[in-house]
């Protein structure tokens, strides 16, 4: 069974850029046709889909995150990485990654991990 | 972009009772393909999101056949037709049509 786990800094001071990695587990981040996707909450509210990559590295990214955000995939590690640039304390989430075999019918998720934006 | 939006955003539902969960998208979720990808998932309280049903009605391995999807186009559905402790948490509806969204969540409580 494929699992996910994130790891990365907690915290991070506005204006900084957010770096977090996703390590897979129990299968190859290259194998079969599966995108990646990160995912954030915000304490107390909804989820919002942040972007996603696919085993080839084409990426998609929501339009409203679009110009600070960069996922990336390193296959040797087996793990994907996201960037979120000029964060701001709107920015403070609890970031997941996940799997998707397409469509964004996510299998399988990471425990998320909180990152709080703060001086 | 798509929005979806879900109805009610509260719902406390006495056990044993059915409920019932909208979401409705602002284009019809339909593909190129002819699937309709809207997605449903369950997020239990302290708990990372759970998927439950994908493709409108396929419901995932583990989950309970009380669960059901149904819908097409923009008006979606999901149901649970007798509703236990543990169905306690926020569904979401989520479209991959259109690339990703969610609906605003919809939480689901014992009265």
């Amino acid at each position: 069974q494929v699992q996910l786990q994130e790891s990365g800094p907690g915290l991070v001071k506005p204006s900084q850029t957010l770096s977090l990695t996703c390590t897979v587990s129990g299968g190859s981040i290259s194998s079969g046709s599966y995108y990646w996707s990160w995912i954030r909450q915000p304490a107390g509210k909804g989820l919002e889909w942040i972007g996603r990559i696919y085993t080839s590295g084409s990426t998609n990214y929501n339009p409203s995150l679009k110009s600070r955000v960069t996922i990336s995939v390193d296959t040797s590690k087996n793990q994907f990485s996201l960037k979120l640039s000029s964060v701001t304390a709107a920015d403070t989430a609890v970031y997941y990654c996940a799997s998707d075999p397409g469509h964004g019918s996510f299998d399988y998720w990471g425990q998320g991990t909180l990152v709080t934006v703060s001086s | 972009d798509v929005v979806m939006t879900q109805s009610p955003l509260s719902l406390p539902v006495t056990l044993g009772q059915p409920a019932s969960i909208s979401c409705r998208s602002s284009q019809s979720l339909v593909y190129s393909d002819g699937n309709t990808y809207l997605n449903w998932f369950q997020q239990r309280p302290g708990q990372s999101p759970r998927r439950l049903i994908y493709k409108v009605s396929n419901r995932d391995s583990g989950v309970p056949d009380r669960f059901s999807g149904s819908g097409s186009g923009t008006d979606f559905t999901l149901k649970i037709s007798r509703v236990e402790a543990e169905d306690v948490g926020v569904y979401y509806c989520m479209q991959g049509t259109h690339l990703y969204s969610f609906g605003q969540g919809t939480k689901l409580e014992i009265k």
